[in-house]
């Protein structure tokens, strides 16, 4: 059974960075892909950026370009999301999600539980 | 502002059926066979309903299906039951993005 398990939720500054882990179990990790979704305060999802652990190369939306990085430790079966520059706005549920089968790879077939994280002064 | 565009909310009494909506444009929805749709229950993550476009996960109940004409797809929900009562995502492949895709804004089904 595939589990995915994120770290806690995160309170952080204004221009600060965060970093948020997520740790797979029950698949074969290194085959599959992983992308971050987030989701702000009733609002809607929103696809951050993903990353094939094999190959190690992540891509992102263009709107965390600069912003984000994603890694995988292929050691842990564990994927990193990355953020910084932090603002208000970057308020939101983080999810980490494996991605079904491709090509192409655009569905999520398992989530993690989410981390909160909070941006304030 | 969502890609795709969902109505905000629908409701049906239990037993009943209901469609949900999911308008795109040719470089996502119209464009390919790869749409997907997820449920979300208060505090809860999102779960995959359907994918490819009618595809069902093992587990997932036959009640839910779904389909696409043009840039629209559409998620039917039938034999309404009130743990139905969630918001429901459509997403869709698009070539802008690898390993990722474009979502709806969401839909609130209520069970009345």
């Amino acid at each position: 059974q595939v589990q995915l398990v994120q770290s806690g939720a995160e309170v952080k500054k204004p221009g600060s960075s965060m970093k948020v882990s997520c740790k797979a179990s029950g698949g074969t990790f290194s085959s599959y892909a992983f992308s971050w979704v987030r989701q702000a305060p009733g609002q809607g999802l929103e696809w951050v950026g993903g990353i094939i652990p094999i190959f190690g190369a992540a891509t992102y939306a263009q709107k965390f370009q600069g912003r984000v990085t994603i890694t995988a430790d292929k050691s842990t079966s564990t994927v990193y999301m990355e953020l910084s520059s932090l603002r208000s706005e970057d308020t939101a549920v983080y999810y980490c999600a494996r991605l079904g089968h491709g090509p192409p790879r655009y569905y999520f077939d398992y989530w993690g539980q989410g981390t909160l994280a909070t941006v304030s002064s | 502002q969502s890609a795709l565009t969902q109505p905000a909310s629908v409701s049906g009494s239990p037993g009943q059926s209901i469609t949900i909506s999911c308008t795109g444009t040719s470089s996502d929805v119209g464009g390919y066979k790869y749409v997907s749709w997820y449920q979300q229950h208060p505090g809860k993550a999102p779960k995959l309903l359907i994918y490819d476009v009618s595809n069902r996960p093992s587990g997932v109940s036959n009640r839910f299906s779904g389909s696409k004409s043009g840039n629209t797809a559409s998620l039917t929900i039938s034999g309404l039951q009130a743990e139905d009562e969630a918001d429901y995502y459509c997403s869709s492949y698009t070539s802008t993005y690898t390993l990722g895709a474009v979502f709806g804004g969401g839909t609130k089904l209520t069970v009345l």
